[in-house]
């Protein structure tokens, strides 16, 4: 049972305009969202994160939208460039920052220039 | 951000012998690490959860007689596939944490059983 889940494998943006990823997740007791950006062959990079105490964090381009009633968080990245094509993990945790994440399959993001 | 260091990035190694990957924390000292698996197109697995000075604590359906876990300190845990077999074959990935702060990965290690 996925308690973390990206149910769009890939999106494809135009350089420039904004690249929105979505996660949805089951499980009431995740308390801490991150978001990773992954290139294949290499560990995760960690791009962002929210508590569950806001609904908004931004950080440049990258902002992160939190929905606690629909358990929904999204990724939201203006202006798209061609070096943000990569693979977007959604990422949860029932403990705060360092605690074991739950990872969604991951979407995987290709910005054309 | 904090560097977290594994090694081997890749390894190739025959059925049935054993396969050691390390896992680094290059510049704090991490009192926890995380071992995950990635198979293709698919999430990353966490597979145990390692504390320095004491037993990992393995996620339900990782056996941890065939993934021996080991954290002897501060900025080193091993990960030891013992007895490998082709479906062992995957992509291992550390993370480490410092307090209060979001997790930092390893490059990851590919393995290939043959």
């Amino acid at each position: 049972d996925q308690q973390v889940k990206q149910n769009s494998p890939s999106l494809s943006v135009q350089e420039g305009r904004i690249s929105i990823l979505n996660c949805d997740y089951t499980n009431s007791m995740f308390d801490y969202f991150l978001w990773y950006k992954k290139y294949p062959a290499e560990g995760p990079t960690f791009l962002i994160s929210i508590s569950s105490i806001k609904d908004k964090n931004e950080d440049g381009r990258f902002t992160v939208f939190l929905n606690k009633s629909a358990k929904h968080l999204s990724l939201h990245i203006v202006p798209s460039q061609p070096g943000d094509s990569a693979v977007y993990f959604c990422a949860a945790s029932e403990g705060g920052s360092n605690y074991k994440l739950t990872f969604g399959k991951g979407t995987l993001l290709t910005v054309n220039p | 951000g904090a560097v977290v260091s594994q090694h081997p990035s890749r390894v190739i190694c025959k059925s049935g012998t054993s396969v050691k990957i390390e896992c680094r924390s290059l510049d704090f000292q991490a009192t926890t690490m995380f071992w995950y698996r990635q198979f293709p197109k698919q999430s990353l697995m966490l597979m145990a959860t390692s504390n320095e000075g004491s037993k990992a604590t393995y996620e339900q359906g990782v056996e941890k007689d065939k993934f021996l876990i080991n954290h002897a300190s501060l900025t080193l845990s091993t990960l030891t596939v013992t007895s490998a077999h082709p479906e062992d074959s995957s992509f291992y990935i550390c993370s480490a944490s410092k307090v209060y702060t979001e997790a930092f990965f390893g490059q990851g290690t590919r393995l290939t059983v043959v």
